[in-house]
């Protein structure tokens, strides 16, 4: 199993570019989601996802997009690229929590700048 | 804002000595969870404890959970180099156990 794959590893972008950032699963998760990692800041939620078609806000939604059209995938798209997107990004996928899950599996990041 | 911190920000030990975290949380919570991160690397799931248990352990991990004080810690015994690497504690933000909120972790050098 290839479990959560996440592309491209590394991207530079110019201020107000857009791009996807992608994200797919093979464990047959429901649950998936989308982090930014900066120094000192920890872990922040940016959007989840409990299954297809349903997506919610994290703590720093804004200047992100998701959709969910299928279980394995869950896209994150910035709109119009700034600086302070500069970032590494994770996904994470998991069983629901009330089916016994909640132990998140997590890729292997992408290094976003935006120059 | 952050639901879970973690305290100290960083610790540096010996290899054999034992480490301690610590993570106090501000709302209630179905459960908490650990993870390690090594330096570059993706997060890793190390305990799951849930809110109407106090102690869980797992090999050299030993994760406390007091809701009252709103607060866990985790204990690694007998370090190792290997153990060198960023803890974060994360708790589920909503009723549905959704949403799981990381701290800003507390980074662990183990020295050999």
């Amino acid at each position: 199993n290839a479990g959560v794959t996440q592309t491209p590893k590394f991207q530079v972008l110019k201020t107000g570019q857009s791009m996807t950032l992608q994200c797919a699963q093979d464990m047959n998760h429901e649950y998936m989601s989308w982090y930014r990692q900066d120094p000192g800041m920890g872990l922040r939620l940016i959007h989840y996802s409990v299954g297809a078609g349903i997506t919610d806000q994290g703590e720093v939604p804004n200047g992100y997009n998701v959709s969910r059209s299928t279980t394995e995938d869950f896209p994150l798209r910035l709109l119009s690229a700034a600086p302070s997107q500069t970032s590494v990004y994770f996904c994470a996928s998991s069983s629901l929590p009330g089916q016994g899950g909640g132990k998140l599996f997590f890729g292997s990041g992408t290094q976003l700048s935006v120059l | 804002s952050q639901q879970g911190e973690e305290d100290p920000q960083a610790l540096s030990i010996q290899e054999g000595e034992n480490a301690t975290m610590n993570c106090s949380y501000k709302t209630s919570i179905n459960n908490l969870q650990w993870y390690r991160q090594n330096s570059g690397r993706g997060l890793v799931h190390l305990i799951l404890i849930r809110s109407n248990e106090r102690e869980k352990h797992s090999g050299r991990l030993r994760v406390t959970l007091d809701t009252s004080k709103k607060s866990s810690s985790l204990l690694i015994t007998a370090s190792r180099a290997a153990d060198t690497a960023s803890y974060f504690c994360a708790t589920d933000a909503n009723q549905a156990g959704t949403a799981l909120i990381f701290g800003k972790g507390t980074t662990l050098s183990v020295s050999s």
